[in-house]
């Protein structure tokens, strides 16, 4: 079973707007982990927000946690073309056990 | 620094036939993970190494996956015999921190299998 869900499962915006997209997990976590992965290769982690915190930027990214609806969202602004790409949570359990969602498919138009 | 090597990065073989795959984590890292990504799925964890003991192999299909990592550093996935519903990119990926410490994953390219 997968422990993240993202939605939506797939986004088209053009270039400057901004993207966000949620995920939901289901049991108790560590921490919430972003990967992205550019097709046909491996995946890229991108920010880590543990479970005492509710939000956290680095660069063009911003993530927020809400562990009382076991959810979080990835918001990036100004994006870029070469921000095209899919985009996974993966939530951490004590064990240092990943669970990734399904992903959400991300295009940027110029 | 070297990232995760994996090798080979693609795979055709026909169904029952059998496959492997090597991985090689960064140097120190002692979680080893090896994922099974179906096309436009997420990845779907196989089995979670800490040194050379196993985490975690509730959703490796024992009757025919099997995994190893010899002396905590490298590690072998084998298939045997291979399914058409097998064919997928099997990524490995590495930690350097382990249980409730665990932080970001390296990943590497993957290896990339098709059954006929």
């Amino acid at each position: 079973s997968q422990q993240g869900e993202e939605d939506p499962q797939a986004l088209s915006i053009q270039e400057g707007e901004n993207a966000t997209m949620n995920c939901s997990y289901k049991t108790s976590i560590n921490n919430l982990q972003w990967y992205r992965q550019n097709s046909g290769r491996g995946l890229v982690h991108l920010i880590l927000i543990r479970s005492n915190e509710r939000e956290k930027h680095s660069g063009r990214l911003r993530v927020t946690l809400d562990t009382s609806k076991k959810s979080s969202s990835l918001l990036i602004t100004a994006s870029r073309a070469a921000d095209t790409a899919s985009y996974f949570c993966a939530a951490t359990d004590s064990w240092g056990k990943l669970q990734f969602g399904a992903g959400t498919q991300v295009v940027v138009t110029p | 620094e070297a990232g995760v090597a994996q090798s080979p990065r693609y795979k055709i073989i026909e169904k029952r036939q059998s496959v492997a795959f090597w991985c090689n984590p960064i140097s120190g890292h002692a979680t080893l993970y090896w994922y099974q990504q179906i096309l436009g799925q997420g990845p779907k964890l196989l089995i979670q190494f800490q040194n050379n003991g196993v985490v975690d192999d509730s959703q490796l299909p024992k009757d025919r996956f099997s995994a190893e990592r010899l002396k905590g550093v490298d590690s072998t996935l084998k298939i045997q015999p291979a399914k058409l519903e097998d064919s997928a990119v099997y990524l490995c990926a590495s930690s350097f921190q382990t249980g409730s410490n665990t932080g970001e994953l390296f990943f590497g390219e993957g290896s990339r299998l098709t059954v006929l």
